[in-house]
């Protein structure tokens, strides 16, 4: 079975840009969470969506943004991009709550 | 609010031997779920093994191995056997289970295991 499958891989963006970053979950799961991890940390939570419902939401400023389509893939969009946006953006699926999350690869943002 | 601890920013341990990774954690909230992962250089998070708070008997999940003392909140990774391939980033991580609270996982700063041959 396919495991979470995030794209693109690789992005490169100006500051003042905007970005769109998509997540495909595990066949099944319903739960997607995004992730923000930057370099030499541990990721930091911004949204949980489980049925297309946002279920949680992190300490981050309202440039961020995602959404969650019927068939639970989601996309997260970050607007007017700053160098401190830099970083590698995970996304995790879960069967239900509260047990493990499966993750992505991870899509690598860097801004300019 | 919840908060987890990881102590040590990077450990060596001999292969085949076992190692153990620190991790302490804080929270209110009397239902909770304690996480390990691995994250090797290519970046994907891989889930280990889980710890319930009302888990009676520590986890285990082959060479992984989770020592939990509730009491002294403190959930420690013990990997028996290194092999050259646990050498990776390790987070220790952390969600409240109670009705309304945070949906989200909380990761320490990792530690960063490097197995020696």
């Amino acid at each position: 079975d396919a495991g979470v499958t995030q794209s693109p891989t690789h992005l490169i963006k100006t500051r003042g840009q905007h970005v769109t970053l998509r997540c495909s979950p595990i066949s099944g799961h319903k739960s997607v969470s995004w992730y923000q991890q930057v370099l030499g940390q541990g990721p930091q939570f911004i949204f949980q969506y489980y049925e297309k419902e946002e279920r949680g939401r992190g300490n981050f400023p309202d440039r961020f943004s995602a959404r969650q389509f019927p068939n639970y893939s989601s996309e997260l969009n970050v607007n007017a991009l700053l160098l401190g946006d830099s970083a590698l953006y995970l996304c995790a699926s879960s069967l239900r709550e509260p047990y493990e999350q499966y993750f992505g690869p991870g899509t690598r943002l860097t801004v300019t | 609010a919840q908060k987890i601890t990881q102590t040590q920013p990077g450990m060596f341990v001999q292969e085949k031997e076992a190692v153990t990774l620190d991790c302490t954690y804080d929270t209110s909230d009397p239902s909770y779920g304690l996480f390990w992962y691995k994250q090797p250089s290519s970046g994907e998070m891989i889930f280990l093994i889980y710890q319930g708070s009302y888990d009676q008997q520590n986890a285990t999940e082959g060479r992984y191995s989770l020592n939990f003392q509730k009491a002294r909140k403190s959930a420690n990774l013990v990997i028996s056997a290194s092999q050259l391939g646990d050498s990776a980033m390790y987070f220790c991580a952390m969600r409240e289970l109670a009705s309304g609270s945070a949906r989200q996982l909380t990761f320490g700063s990792g530690t960063q295991l490097t197995v020696l041959p």
